[in-house]
């Protein structure tokens, strides 16, 4: 199985911060990366799939980076709505899996 | 409207099964490939099976492999999932989840809003 590794796991930021969120996989997974964001009692939604495609309806504040082993997922400028945690997702291999999550906190 | 609805958790004790369903509606389900994806209680998130959209293919986690069954009627616009042998650690809310593939990449694009299975004794 392909194991994806966030860091950091917890961040604490303030509004108007820049924020970058790593995903490290332990083989390359091409551009076959995907990112979710997840508010506290609500179900997931795409952020960016493809490593760096912005999911439509998405603020252009987000964006992504990377493939092959090292992806990363950056806020231009932290809004209040976007406190929330943060998965990578690879869809590369027949089995997929998840990054264990990155809680983004306010400071 | 587009949306998907689980159903079917519950309290089982250890041991026990419990089939969930997943209503799809306002889409051509037929057309898609379709995932279960778990969330312990305040843990993050881990994909569980997968099943195409004519069920030619099938996979399974390596934590349910053997024991979890994915099934699908595109007749009645379901998704199904039969869990037997359940143990403690399978206790999260379980999501049906739609999969889109845009450049070739395949990603979670409709979720629903869960259904709690509860494994406890």
């Amino acid at each position: 199985d392909t194991q994806l590794t966030q860091s950091p796991s917890s961040l604490s930021a303030s509004v108007g911060d820049r924020v970058t969120i790593t995903c490290r996989a332990s083989q390359s997974i091409k551009n076959f990366l995907n990112w979710y964001q997840q508010k506290p009692g609500k179900v997931p939604q795409v952020l960016i799939y493809a490593a760096s495609r912005l999911q439509s309806g998405v603020p252009s504040r987000f964006s992504g980076s990377g493939s092959g082993t090292e992806f990363t997922l950056t806020i231009s400028s932290l809004e209040p709505e976007d406190f929330a945690t943060y998965y990578c997702q690879q869809s590369y291999s027949t089995l997929y899996t998840f990054g264990q999550g990155t809680k983004l906190e306010i400071k | 409207e587009v949306q998907l609805v689980e159903s079917g958790g519950g309290l089982v004790k250890p041991g026990g099964s419990l089939r969930l369903s997943c209503a799809a509606s306002g889409f051509s389900f037929s057309s898609y490939s379709m995932n279960w994806v778990r969330q312990a209680p305040g843990k993050g998130l881990e994909w569980v099976s997968y099943i195409t959209s004519s069920s030619s293919y099938i996979y399974y986690a390596d934590s349910v492999r053997g024991r979890f069954t994915i099934s699908r009627d595109n007749a009645k616009n379901s998704l199904y999932l039969q869990m037997n042998s359940l143990r403690a650690e399978d206790t999260a809310v379980y999501y049906c989840v739609r999969e889109v593939v845009l450049l070739a990449a395949p990603d979670f694009d409709l979720w629903g809003r869960g259904t709690l299975v509860t494994v406890s004794s």
